[in-house]
């Protein structure tokens, strides 16, 4: 069966501090992969996507970076933080292909804190 | 553009009672619809989806959901309602016929379910 993790849990850093979230899948090959940030634990929004190693799409500009350095590993980044960048990020999977007709699958998500 | 729209914020139900969440879309094409559940502090699970075929959808803990095209609705709905089942739910649509980030994935604002004893 499929799994996704991500790391760590929860983190706290201070403004301007770099960043770096880790996610991971396990038992699927070639997913699309996605990054979301729930701001005061309602609403979605759709941070980065990959259909594939090194293809990423931003939906939102900002200070933050996303890299798909291998089939199913997708970090999240950034080289300053802010204070808006607090939130919960969550990392999800789908089956690839255009049907669109499959879920996305998230992970337990991060909790970051901008001290 | 596509949209989903959760008018209730929060839905309070007593345990036994039926539960109804409400969920209404907008979409250009035809719709592939989901809805998923969150506990605190955890990630989304998802419970359901409608496709094509039946408008009455079953899917994980006992929770089925109707597709109303007329309506352009999906409301979850569950016949007797758990303490349990307290948590956050979200609804979201894709429409059928993009790809790319127009075809990615449009969610709810969430209705907070809370179940009491």
């Amino acid at each position: 069966s499929q799994t996704i993790h991500q790391w760590p849990a929860t983190l706290v850093q201070p403004v301007g501090s770099p960043l770096s979230l880790e996610c991971t899948v396990e038992g699927t090959s070639n997913p699309n992969l996605y990054w979301y940030r729930q701001a005061a634990g309602r609403g979605l929004q759709l941070l980065f996507y990959s259909v594939g190693i090194g293809q990423i799409s931003s939906e939102v500009p900002q200070n933050l970076s996303a890299s798909r350095p291998q089939d199913r590993q997708f970090i999240l980044s950034s080289k300053k933080l802010l204070l808006s960048d607090s939130g919960f990020y969550l990392c999800a999977w789908s089956v690839s292909g255009r049907l669109g007709n499959q879920p996305q699958h998230f992970g337990d998500g991060t909790r970051l804190s901008i001290l | 553009a596509q949209s989903v729209a959760q008018p209730e914020d929060q839905v309070n139900v007593a345990e036994g009672n039926p539960l109804t969440v409400k969920c209404t879309y907008s979409v250009s094409g035809n719709p592939y619809l989901f809805w998923y559940v969150q506990y605190p502090n955890r990630g989304l699970q998802f419970l359901l989806k409608y496709i094509t075929g039946d408008n009455l959808v079953k899917g994980s803990y006992g929770f089925e959901a109707e597709f109303n095209k007329s309506q352009t609705s999906f409301h979850l709905k569950k016949p007797s309602a758990l303490v349990s089942d307290s948590a956050l739910y979200f609804c979201a649509v894709r429409d059928a016929n993009y790809g790319g980030s127009q075809g990615n994935l449009i969610f709810g604002k969430g209705t907070k379910l809370s179940v009491k004893p």
